[in-house]
This record gives C-alpha cells, sequence and structure tokens, in this order.
C-alpha cells in the first residue's frame, strides 16, 4: 500500500516568514513529486513538482526531495496570506501507472 | 479556455440513479485521470485513461463505476445505482505524457439525496 504522510496542521505562520512544509512516502520506487495547492471548495492547483534529489526553486517556493530518505518538502519565503490554503503532497511511482498519490494535506494560515 | 473542462459543475442524482460525470482533457493532453475527494478525506486516484484506452483503473470501486476515453469526444465517469456513499468531489486531471504533472478541472459536485 502505497501511502504518503503529511502533517494535518493547522501550520501557523506570520506574513513574511518562511512557511515549510513536508512529506514523507514509503514507495521507494516513487520517481516524480507534486506539490498543489488547493483552496477551499476549490480544485488542486499545481504549484511545484520535481524529480531528481536537491532543490527546485521557483519564485517564492523551493522545493525539496531526499529521495534516500523518502521526502519531500516545499518551502514558501515571503509567505503571503494569499497562500493560505491546503497544500498536497503527491507522488507517482510512474511505471505505466501513473495514477498519483495524495497525502491528506497541510492546512497552512497565513497571519497578517 | 485551455484548461481542463469538467461537467456539470454541480450534480444532484437520488439512490438509485445514474451519475454521468464528463471531462475533456486539456489541448494537447492525452493522458486523463480521474479522482475522488471525500469529505475531510484526501484525493483518491481512482483510474488512468488514454484515448480507447484504460491504463490502470486500480483505484476504481468494482461494482457501479466506469470510465471511459473514445476516440471523439470526453471522458466519461459513469456511476450506476448511487448511494450516498457516492457523493464527493470529482476531479479530472490530464497531462500530454507519462510522468508530466498533472493539471486538474474545476471538478464535479456529486450529491445523492
Amino acid at each position: 500500500q502505497k501511502e504518503v504522510e503529511q502533517n494535518s496542521g493547522p501550520l501557523s505562520v506570520p506574513e513574511g516568514a518562511i512557511a515549510s512544509l513536508n512529506c514523507t512516502y514509503s514507495d521507494r520506487g516513487s520517481q516524480s513529486f507534486f506539490w498543489y495547492r488547493q483552496y477551499s471548495g476549490k480544485s488542486p492547483e499545481l504549484i511545484m513538482f520535481i524529480y531528481s534529489n536537491g532543490d527546485k526553486e521557483d519564485g517564492r517556493f523551493t522545493a525539496q526531495l531526499n529521495k534516500a530518505s523518502q521526502y519531500v518538502s516545499l518551502l514558501i519565503r515571503d509567505s503571503q496570506p494569499s497562500d493560505s490554503a491546503t497544500y498536497l503532497c503527491a507522488v507517482s511511482s510512474g511505471g505505466g501507472a501513473d495514477g498519483l498519490t495524495f497525502g491528506k494535506g497541510t492546512h497552512l494560515i497565513i497571519q497578517p | 479556455n485551455a484548461g481542463v473542462m469538467q461537467n456539470p459543475r454541480h450534480l444532484v442524482r437520488r439512490r438509485g440513479q445514474e451519475a454521468r460525470l464528463r471531462c475533456s482533457p486539456m489541448k494537447g493532453h492525452s493522458h486523463v485521470y480521474w479522482y475522488r475527494q471525500l469529505p475531510e478525506e484526501g484525493l483518491k486516484f481512482m483510474v488512468y485513461l488514454q484515448k480507447e484506452n484504460i491504463i490502470d483503473e486500480s483505484g476504481m470501486p468494482k461494482e457501479r463505476f466506469s470510465a471511459e476515453f473514445p476516440k471523439e469526444g470526453p471522458s466519461i465517469l459513469r456511476i450506476q445505482q448511487v448511494v450516498r456513499g457516492d457523493s464527493a468531489a470529482y476531479f479530472c486531471a490530464s497531462s500530454p505524457r507519462v510522468y508530466q504533472p498533472q493539471h486538474f478541472g474545476d471538478g464535479t459536485r456529486l450529491s445523492i439525496l
């Protein structure tokens, strides 16, 4: 059974600070890793994706992957109130069966 | 609108009726995925399709649920003889190739009376 674990939160971060979101996964054969943002009542929106060990930066967002530790993280710099949402970590094992396995999400609250 | 299109946005059915949910992928995307999100639960993968082929249906309930992606037209998720437990948000996603990021539609909120 493939599992993706996230702390459900809520994670409260002051405006302007760095928000750090973490995720672990059970399937060592996982190949692709994604972060989605979901506002209440809305659909998931792709924020970042990462395939290789290390860091990947895009604007205020940095994704970090450590396959040896089976750990993925998302850093949000200069947090804004509009970043308040649930952040979903998703993992794909590939190999033709490309359905994503999602964590239950971390509820992030940016306090003005 | 170049995004993933789902319709209807909201669907109400009585127990025992059939529900049909439609999904048109983004232009240039040939891979379609269906997910279900139950209240207070995470997104669960249901099925992965390419044109005229079901690639992986490991997440589909064994009975009452079926999916297709015909050569022409949208992908259809069909739920026969709906029950209260089928009430959920059903999301469709598409990607251009395997391993590529999936982009989600706005979803269909299914309510069973």
